[in-house]
């Protein structure tokens, strides 16, 4: 079964720096999503890449996806201390009766420093 | 609109207990998915409704997780008897659109079995 897998598991940097996330997972995927938690809330899903997708932005997000690597990366530009949080990345299959299932990695905990 | 919502927020029961888990998912989301996270562990679905009909329950993980969703709209999740490792965040999630999509995620419930 396929599993994403983020590194590092804990970033810590300086408000202002860029953090960058990566993952991997094993099998063939229809998209890659990043999910975001604050402690105690739930998962706010931040993006989602197809698998025809190399790239894509949203604010200060840029996600890139290598699907010969079988790897994503997230990277968050000039990151702020409400960006501390855990994330998370998820894949989804392309098809069959489990195509609504997302299949999540360890996660990665950012923390930002002011 | 009112995001997904979950009842309660916390639940702490004694081995051998039942609990029931609430899921309000968004009004009009056809698609309603469970996942939980074991303490320490990676985010793992559980199944997914399509209206009232389960399209997928391959990751339930045994016969005391007992999961509802009559009329298509609000689901429940009955763990009946508890066992202590059931504890852990139990999250819903909603989405309008066939999968695969971005899914909007509640708050989770914490279970606790002692």
């Amino acid at each position: 079964s396929q599993q994403g897998e983020e590194d590092p598991q804990a970033l810590s940097i300086q408000e202002g720096e860029n953090a960058t996330m990566n993952c991997s997972y094993k099998t063939s995927i229809n998209n890659l999503q990043w999910y975001r938690q604050n402690s105690g809330r739930g998962l706010v899903h931040l993006i989602l890449i197809r698998s025809n997708e190399r790239e894509k932005h949203s604010g200060r997000l840029r996600v890139t996806l290598d699907t010969s690597k079988k790897s994503s990366s997230l990277l968050i530009t000039a990151s702020r201390a409400a960006d501390t949080a855990s994330y998370f990345c998820a894949t989804a299959n392309a098809g069959g009766t489990s195509y609504g299932k997302l299949t999540f990695g360890q996660g990665t905990i950012l923390t930002v420093h002011p | 609109e009112a995001g997904v919502t979950q009842f309660p927020s916390h639940s702490v029961i004694e081995k051998g207990q039942t609990v029931t888990l609430r899921c309000d998912p968004i009004s009009g989301h056809d698609n309603l998915y469970w996942y939980r996270r074991v303490m320490g562990k990676e985010i793992k679905f559980l199944l997914h409704f399509v209206k009232e009909s389960k399209q997928d329950e391959s990751g339930m993980p045994n016969n005391r997780f007992l999961a509802e969703r009559t009329g298509g709209t609000y689901s429940t999740l009955k763990v009946q008897p508890a066992e202590l490792e059931d504890s852990g965040v139990y999250f819903c999630a909603s989405s309008s659109q066939p999968p695969p999509a971005g899914y909007t995620f509640g708050s989770g419930t914490r279970l606790t079995v002692v």
